[in-house]
């Protein structure tokens, strides 16, 4: 079955620091998404992006952050200088259509955990 | 404002019992309810999901309920397993729109032998 793959698995950055979280979306996807968990908090929405620009961003989701697609693959999230609160799971999805149905919707990598210390 | 309230925030069930999670929404545009499924380590994966258009909506063990008129719906686990031992997260959005789903907080399930 396709995964979305998401690299890595596990970083810890001192605060201030620059991080690149990647994912590796399902091929034949066109839209994806990030989100973050805060250990045993809700899963949040940060960003979706299709056609190669940002769709819809939540608050969290401030100057701090951009997303890039730089090639056929990958799709990256940056946070330009790490906050102590920015430490979470950080998860990858993406999406064939914008149609969600019964049978499909999102497919979520396994999450990177981003430990800001 | 807490789109979607979910509960309990976690369950302890014997195995061969009910399991049952409730979740409310609160914008009646939303018409897509998801439930997830994440073990440790893992990434939330997709369990069942209902339109509104249904009350229930039946998948093996799993069985969606869906009330419009009270913005509720709810993950009935039947037979619970201990392999069930998870967490649960409903959510709910638009199904056409890509626009973002709002997750409730989780209930941790544990499915006593």
């Amino acid at each position: 079955e396709p995964e979305v793959t998401q690299t890595p698995s596990h970083q810890v950055t001192q605060m201030g620091q620059e991080v690149i979280l990647r994912c590796v979306p399902i091929s034949n996807h066109l839209y994806f998404y990030w989100y973050r968990q805060i250990l045993g908090q809700k899963v949040e929405f940060l960003v979706s992006f299709y056609n190669n620009e940002i769709s819809e961003k939540s608050e969290i989701f401030d100057d701090q952050f951009s997303v890039e697609r730089p090639d056929g693959s990958n799709f990256t999230l940056k946070i330009r200088s790490t906050k102590l609160e920015d430490s979470a799971m950080y998860f990858c999805a993406s999406s064939e259509s914008l149609a969600f149905g019964e049978d499909y919707g999102y497919t979520f990598g396994s999450g990177t955990r981003l430990t800001v210390v | 404002q807490q789109q979607v309230k979910q509960s309990p925030q976690s369950l302890i069930v014997q195995k061969g019992g009910i399991s049952i999670i409730n979740c409310a929404y609160e914008n009646t545009a939303f018409d897509y309810f998801p439930w997830y499924q994440q073990f440790p380590g893992k990434g939330p994966a997709l369990l069942i999901a209902i339109r509104p258009d249904v009350s229930e909506k039946k998948e093996g063990r799993f069985t969606i309920s869906f009330n419009k008129s009270a913005k509720q719906f709810s993950l009935h686990i039947m037979d619970s397993q201990p392999g069930d031992s998870a967490t649960y997260f409903c959510a709910a959005g638009p199904s056409n729109t890509g626009n973002q789903f709002y997750f409730g907080t989780g209930t941790s399930l544990t499915v006593i032998p």
